[in-house]
C-alpha cells in the first residue's frame, strides 16, 4: 500500500456518461496531482491541488474538472465521454522530504 | 518547457545481467530532479531512485543505479543483476519546479526479462 488510495480500480461506463474518480492522499500531503496515461498519448499531468486550491493546470480538457476538500482528498470528474477518454487515470500526492506517490490508478473504458 | 525523452525500443535482458535504460532531458533551469519509476502489467507506479541536479553523487538504491551526466543532459538507469521482476514499462521523470512541481515523464521503456 502506497498510501494514496485511487478508488474505483476499474471502471467500464458508455460514451456521453459522467463520472467521479475519488483520490485520497498519503497522510499529510497537501498536494494532488492527476494524470492520465493512455497509450497514444503517455503520461500527461492533467491538475494538480495543494490545500484545497488548483495550483496548476496542464492538458486538461473542459469536459474535466477537478477539485480538492477540506479533508484533502480529491475528485477528478470526467463527463460527456468519449471513447479517446479511456486510459489509466493515477492520482499523486507529494511530501517535500518524501518526494511523490502514486495510487494505483482508476482504468477508465468508455464504450 | 521541460522534455524527457526516451527512446530505445523494447529491450529483452537475460536473468541475472545488467541492463541501462537511457534518458535525456531538456530544461533551462539550474535546480531539477530526476525520477526513475517502475510500472509491471499491473499497472501501478513504483518509485526507483531520486537524482538531484544538484547531488555530487550518482544516485543508488539497491540493485538501482543512475548514471547522471549533467552536461550531457542525461539520466540513465541502470539494473543490475536483472530479475524476473524487473519485467515492466520504466519510466523517467523530472520535476518542474516552475510547473509547480509537477513530473514530466519520458514515454517509457519496456523491459522483458528472460530466464
Amino acid at each position: 500500500d502506497s498510501g494514496v488510495t485511487q478508488t474505483p480500480k476499474h471502471l467500464i461506463t458508455a460514451t456521453g456518461q459522467r463520472v467521479t474518480l475519488r483520490c485520497s492522499p498519503r497522510s499529510g500531503d497537501l498536494s494532488v496531482y492527476w494524470y492520465q496515461q493512455s497509450l497514444d498519448q503517455g503520461l500527461q499531468f492533467l491538475i494538480q491541488y495543494y490545500n484545497g486550491e488548483e495550483r496548476a493546470k496542464g492538458n486538461i480538457l473542459e469536459r474535466f474538472s477537478a477539485q480538492q476538500f477540506p479533508d484533502l482528498h480529491s475528485e477528478l470528474n470526467l463527463s460527456s465521454l468519449e471513447l479517446g477518454d479511456s486510459a489509466l487515470y493515477f492520482c499523486a500526492s507529494s511530501d517535500p522530504d518524501l518526494g511523490y506517490t502514486f495510487g494505483s490508478g482508476t482504468r477508465l473504458t468508455v464504450v | 518547457a521541460q522534455k524527457i525523452t526516451q527512446t530505445q525500443p523494447g529491450m529483452f535482458v537475460q536473468e541475472k545481467e545488467a541492463v541501462t535504460l537511457d534518458c535525456t532531458y531538456d530544461t533551462s533551469d539550474p535546480s531539477y530532479g530526476l525520477f526513475w519509476y517502475k510500472q509491471p502489467s499491473s499497472g501501478e507506479m513504483i518509485f526507483l531512485i531520486y537524482q538531484g541536479s544538484y547531488d555530487q553523487q550518482n544516485a543508488t538504491e539497491g540493485r538501482y543505479s543512475l548514471n547522471f551526466q549533467k552536461a550531457r543532459k542525461s539520466a540513465n538507469l541502470v539494473i543490475s543483476a536483472s530479475q524476473l521482476g524487473d519485467s515492466a514499462m520504466y519510466f523517467c521523470a523530472m520535476r518542474d519546479p516552475y510547473g509547480n512541481n509537477r513530473l514530466a515523464f519520458g514515454k517509457g521503456n519496456q523491459v522483458v526479462v528472460i530466464p
